[in-house]
């Protein structure tokens, strides 16, 4: 089963445009949202996360929103650019076990 | 400031043979996690060790796959009479504490023959 729903599989956006990709989760005893972006051939390297106690987090062109109610959350990128093309990660955990990663967003950013 | 170190990188075994992938967690994490990533797939946990502990192996297969973390050296991943199917990435991930942040390091290539 999974348990953390992720969507869309791919993605190809406009250089200067919006990427958006969402991920759904079902325990509710998560606690903790992270994203994760990993190029061809590298790990997985964390790129922002979020709590449960606030609705938005946002780093630089990197916005994590958060709807505790739906279960949902999702990474906007801003002004996307050809060096954000990449796998994206969501995940969910709770405290002291394991992370439940989603299927990954294979993102391609068009010059 | 070294980050979580793998190695090998690329490791080829034929089938029936042992592979040993080794991890070394980045300086002062105490919590390794191993993954395993199949092409097109996201990232599947395996096992979560603390020093010399076992404490999430939900993810291990039952027979021929084992982990240990002792308390010198690195994470050792074990997997005993490859088959075909183990091929894969097999990613490793340190934090200093349990639901922290966790740093991967590049993953171990393992194909089997």
């Amino acid at each position: 089963q999974q348990q953390v729903k992720q969507s869309p599989q791919s993605l190809i956006v406009q250089k200067g445009g919006i990427s958006i990709i969402n991920c759904a989760y079902e325990n509710t005893a998560f606690d903790y949202f992270p994203w994760y972006q990993q190029f061809p051939g590298k790990g997985p390297a964390l790129l922002i996360a979020i709590r449960p106690d606030v609705s938005e987090k946002k780093e630089g062109r990197f916005t994590i929103s958060f709807n505790k109610s739906a279960k949902q959350f999702s990474l906007h990128i801003m002004d996307s650019q050809p060096g954000d093309s990449a796998t994206y990660f969501c995940a969910a955990a709770n405290t002291g076990n394991q992370f439940y990663f989603g299927t990954g967003t294979s993102l391609t950013v068009i010059p | 400031n070294a980050g979580v170190m793998q190695n090998p990188r690329h490791l080829v075994r034929r089938r029936g043979q042992e592979a040993r992938l080794r991890c070394s967690p980045m300086k002062g994490h105490s919590h390794v996690y191993w993954y395993r990533q199949l092409p097109e797939e996201g990232l599947k946990f395996m096992v979560y060790l603390q020093k010399e502990n076992i404490i999430d192996e939900s993810g291990m297969p039952k027979e021929r796959f084992s982990a240990e973390f002792p308390k010198e050296g690195p994470s050792i991943l074990r997997i005993q009479q490859v088959v075909r199917g183990d091929s894969a990435a097999y990613f490793c991930a340190s934090s200093p504490m349990g639901n922290q942040p966790q740093h991967f390091g590049d993953g171990t290539r393992l194909s089997i023959l």
